[in-house]
C-alpha cells in the first residue's frame, strides 16, 4: 500500500523557537496532504489542506501565520509551527491523497504518515 | 455539522472475549467510513475501510460494518488479543476533503 513519512518523528524545543515538519509521500504522487493535530486523550483534528503549488486552506480557528504550510512538489508537503509556545505541544499527523486514484469522485483513499510529537518546553 | 461519537470510551476485556465497538455519525451523506487503530505515542494504523455503498468489510478476525441510513458503524473483533489493546478510531469522510474523526474506544485486553 501507499507510504506516507514524516519526519521528525519527535522533537523537542524551547519555546519562542520554530519547528518545521515534513510530511512525504513514497511511492505515490499527491496532489493534496493534509494536516491534523492531536492533543492528549483526544481524537484527531483536521487543520488545514495543503493543494500543491497553491496555498493551504485552514480550518476555523486555526493561525495560518502561525502554523505555515507549504506544498512544494507533489510528494512533500512541510508545517512549520511559528514562534512555538507550550501550548503547540501536540501530536501533528498528515496525510496525502493519491493524485489520479480510481474510483469515483470522494472515495479516494487517505494515507496517513506515522505522526510527530510535538513538546515545546 | 458532522458529528462522530463512539461508544464506549474504554473497555477492557479478558482475551479471547468478542467485543463490538460503535461509532455513530450525525450525517449520513458520507463518502466512506474507515477504522484505525492507534497505538500509544503511535500514528495511525488503516484497518477497514467502507464505502458509502457498502455494507460491510472484512480483513482477519475484524468486521465492521455500516449503516449509512442509521449513521453508525460497527467494528467486531472475534477472539481478542492482549496484541489487540489500543485505540480504536472512527472517521468519516464527509466531503471530497473533509474527514471527521471519533473521539476513540481505548481497548484493553487482558491475558
Amino acid at each position: 500500500g501507499a507510504v506516507v513519512s514524516q519526519h521528525p518523528s519527535r522533537v523537542i524545543c524551547k519555546s519562542g523557537t520554530s519547528v518545521k515538519i515534513e510530511c512525504r509521500s513514497l511511492d505515490f504522487q499527491a496532489t493534496t496532504m493534509f494536516w491534523y493535530r492531536q492533543f492528549p486523550k483526544q481524537s484527531l483534528m483536521l487543520m488545514a489542506t495543503s493543494n500543491e503549488g497553491s496555498k493551504a486552506t485552514y480550518e476555523q480557528g486555526v493561525e495560518k501565520d502561525k502554523f505555515l504550510i507549504n506544498h512544494a512538489s507533489l510528494t512533500l508537503s512541510t508545517l512549520t509551527v511559528t514562534s512555538a509556545h507550550p501550548e503547540d505541544s501536540s501530536f501533528y499527523i498528515c496525510s496525502a491523497r493519491e493524485l489520479g486514484t480510481s474510483g469515483a469522485r470522494g472515495q479516494e483513499t487517505q494515507y496517513f504518515g506515522p505522526g510527530t510529537r510535538l513538546l515545546v518546553l | 455539522k458532522q458529528e462522530v461519537t463512539q461508544i464506549p470510551a474504554a473497555l477492557s476485556v479478558p482475551e479471547g472475549e468478542n467485543l463490538v465497538l460503535n461509532c455513530s455519525f450525525t450525517d449520513s451523506a458520507i463518502y466512506n467510513l474507515q477504522w484505525f487503530r492507534q497505538d500509544p505515542g503511535k500514528g495511525l494504523t488503516s484497518l477497514l475501510l467502507i464505502q458509502s455503498s457498502q455494507r460491510e468489510q472484512t480483513s482477519g478476525r475484524l468486521n465492521a460494518s455500516l449503516d449509512k441510513s442509521s449513521g453508525r458503524s460497527t467494528l467486531y473483533i472475534a477472539a481478542s488479543q492482549p496484541g489487540d489493546s489500543a485505540t480504536y478510531l472512527c472517521a468519516v469522510k464527509t466531503s471530497y476533503d473533509k474527514v471527521i474523526f471519533g473521539p476513540g474506544t481505548s481497548l484493553s485486553v487482558i491475558p
